[in-house]
């Protein structure tokens, strides 16, 4: 069974850093491109970021670019979303969820998001 | 950035009635449009990809159609677990936006 399981969502001050973490199992991690979508309290969702599954290729949304680093471990099976320079419109839940599935090279299945974890709360106050 | 309009933003129907949602993008996406069917205190669920592949276990009163930049989400016959915020979701160019989300109430 596939499984995404976030964590590190907790309350942290304006202008403050953050590292999410997105365990994965039940899959072939290294085949899968991992993405990051939040959701602000009561609002819609909002793509983030994703990595392709080498790691290599990376894209952010303008809301977040430059301030939110997006890795990958393919051995542990995990994706980390470091968050710095926070303000209180990056608060909401943070949700990891695969997308493409490449093999040999190829990628299919890239536009859509398949698999979604519970989520981690984000909460930016003072 | 490519915008997605959904309509209507409420939606209030009964048990069987046949549900219509709209998704409008603000350029041509091809057929890249998904819908997410999302419940309270819960993470999305993907329905349906490449604007009318019903995702694995999906039931088929759910179907999809469209092209370019319209594209609708059809309930055949409402049942009581379809009550829920539904989403649709484009993909041009490693760029992924959602609409605003259509809430699904009980008349």
């Amino acid at each position: 069974e596939v499984q995404l399981v976030e964590s590190g969502g907790t309350l942290v001050q304006p202008g403050g850093s953050l590292r999410l973490s997105c365990a994965a199992s039940g899959f072939t991690f290294s085949n899968y491109e991992i993405h990051w979508v939040r959701q602000a309290p009561g609002k819609g969702l909002e793509w983030v970021s994703n990595i392709s599954t080498s790691g290599t290729f990376i894209h952010y949304a303008d809301s977040v670019k430059g301030r939110f680093t997006i890795s990958r471990d393919n051995v542990k099976n995990s994706v980390i979303l470091q968050m710095n320079s926070l303000t209180a419109e990056d608060t909401g839940l943070y949700y990891c969820a695969t997308g493409g599935h490449c093999t040999s090279g190829l990628c299919h299945d890239v536009a859509h998001f398949q698999h979604w974890g519970q989520g981690t709360l984000v909460t930016v106050s003072s | 950035d490519i915008q997605m309009t959904q309509s209507p933003s409420t939606l209030s129907a009964s048990v069987g009635d046949r549900v219509t949602i709209t998704c409008r993008a603000s350029q041509s996406v091809n057929t890249w449009l998904a819908w997410y069917q999302q419940k309270p205190g819960k993470a999305p669920k993907l329905l349906i990809y490449k604007t009318s592949n019903l995702e694995n276990g999906v039931p088929s009163r759910f179907s999809g159609s469209g092209s370019g930049t319209e594209f609708t989400l059809t309930i055949s016959s409402l049942q009581p677990d379809d009550f829920a915020t539904y989403y649709c979701q484009q993909y041009n160019t490693y760029s992924w936006t959602f609409g605003q989300g259509t809430k699904v109430e009980i008349k």
